[in-house]
């Protein structure tokens, strides 16, 4: 089975502009989770996708965004980007929700803001 | 809240020597624990898990961890470190409230040759 895909695998953008990053999950895994790594603030949940829902969000400004498509794929997306927004962004998937399962990651993208 | 602690960012052990990187974690329900392996410029690779059952648990590339409830500690070992060993590990907890999980700082694991 091929693993967890991000795209881009790095990119560099400007101070307010946006940016929408992509992620392809496991084939039949069903929930996508984000999160922020940062040197600073280390690794971070940003928001998990299931059957194309939000489930889950954690505590980042509503400039961060994100959708789940029916072939589970996931976007995420910022807007009005600041310098503090430079991360890598990793995604995660996993086989449905719930606490017994662990999640496979992405590689990552790197997002640099300049 | 949950949390999860690493002691040490850095821990440098020679080649062939025993590795043991510490995480403590705080849960008011029975957890589950992950341990994580990130190589530089690559994401997270999960070495091995605690869910329910046997405290020892035996991952991959001859690492393990021990869950000991009454000292609410995870600690990863391996006997002998490799060089190939060199990378950040990361223990996680999954959250109660949305099973997120939620993360160490990370340890940096330098081997000497």
């Amino acid at each position: 089975k091929a693993g967890v895909t991000q795209t881009p695998r790095y990119l560099i953008k400007t101070r307010g502009q946006q940016v929408t990053l992509s992620c392809s999950p496991i084939s039949g895994h069903r929930s996508v989770s984000w999160y922020q790594q940062t040197p600073g603030q280390g690794l971070q949940f940003l928001f998990e996708y299931f059957s194309e829902t939000q489930r889950n969000k954690g505590n980042f400004p509503g400039r961060f965004s994100g959708r789940q498509f029916s072939n589970s794929r996931s976007e995420m997306n910022v807007s009005t980007l600041e310098l503090g927004d430079s991360a890598l962004y990793l995604c995660a998937s996993s086989p449905t929700i719930g606490a017994n399962y662990e999640q496979y990651f992405g590689p990552g993208t790197r997002l640099t803001v300049t | 809240a949950q949390s999860v602690t690493q002691l040490g960012s850095h821990v440098s052990v020679s080649e062939g020597a025993l590795v043991l990187l510490r995480c403590n974690y705080s849960s008011s329900v029975p957890p589950y624990l992950f341990w994580y392996v990130q190589y530089p410029n690559q994401g997270l690779q999960l070495l091995l898990k605690y869910t329910t059952g046997a405290t020892l648990v035996k991952g991959i590339n001859g690492f393990e961890a021990e869950f000991k409830k009454s000292e609410t500690s995870f600690h990863l070992t391996k006997p002998s470190a490799h060089m190939s060993d060199a990378a950040e590990y990361f223990c996680a907890v999954r959250a109660d409230s949305n099973y997120q999980l939620i993360w160490g700082a990370g340890t940096k694991l330098i081997i000497k040759p």
